[in-house]
């Protein structure tokens, strides 16, 4: 079954710096999600990623999807204080069930 | 366009009772799932429906939890009896029919268990 790991699961940066997070997942997905859950908040979607090669970009985010090393990045350029939240990744199994990662706490200090 | 809604947002019984939560997806989403999270973990799926059907309820506890979705629209998540251990927040996302949409979630119940 499709398993989803990302890392780091805690990540504190200044304000100003450039991080990536990373999710690996274990089987064909040729899809992938990007949500941010603010405390106590739902899931609020960010990126869907369809293809191999696929890079999409809001603002600071910046997400992509490399099917053949079963990876996805998202990339923060420049934090501020409002991205601090946890971000999730999930995969989509062939049942269409949605595996999530862990989660990656993410805190930008002013 | 409202989106998924859940109620009630917060809900504190004791252990051995029942509880119910509801959902009302957006319109026109075949999909619904619900969804249970632990505190600092990921959401884990209870099970998914298309339309009023349950096409996969693996993951549910089946001893103890029931969900229902009359009509395709709404639907309805039950533990009876709770247990202290089922204390975490749960969430309703929809998603339209295709391969490439993607789900949207509710605010989510979160239920405490005493």
């Amino acid at each position: 079954e499709l398993k989803v790991e990302q890392n780091p699961l805690f990540l504190s940066m200044q304000e100003g710096k450039n991080y990536t997070i990373y999710c690996n997942y274990s089987t064909t997905s040729d899809r992938l999600y990007w949500y941010r859950q603010d405390p106590g908040k739902s899931l609020e979607s960010l990126f869907v990623l369809l293809s191999n090669g696929a890079v999409k970009q809001e603002g600071r985010l910046m997400a992509s999807l490399d099917t053949k090393a079963r990876l996805s990045t998202l990339h923060i350029t420049a934090a501020v204080h409002d991205l601090s939240a946890t971000y999730f990744c999930a995969g989509l199994s062939g049942t269409y069930k949605y595996i999530f990662g862990t989660g990656t706490r993410l805190k930008v200090l002013a | 366009e409202a989106g998924v809604v859940q109620s009630p947002r917060y809900k504190i019984i004791e252990k051995k009772q029942p509880v119910a939560f509801w959902c009302n997806p957006i319109s026109g989403h075949n999909t619904l799932y619900w969804y249970r999270q632990n505190l600092g973990q990921g959401p884990e799926l209870l099970i998914r429906y298309e339309n009023e059907e349950a096409v996969d309820d693996s993951q549910l506890p089946k001893d103890r939890f029931s969900a229902e979705r009359l009509k395709g629209v709404d639907s309805t998540l039950k533990i009876q009896p709770a247990e202290l251990g089922d204390s975490a927040v749960y969430l309703c996302a929809s998603r339209k029919g295709g391969k490439n949409t993607e789900a949207f979630f509710g605010q989510g119940t979160r239920l405490t268990v005493v």
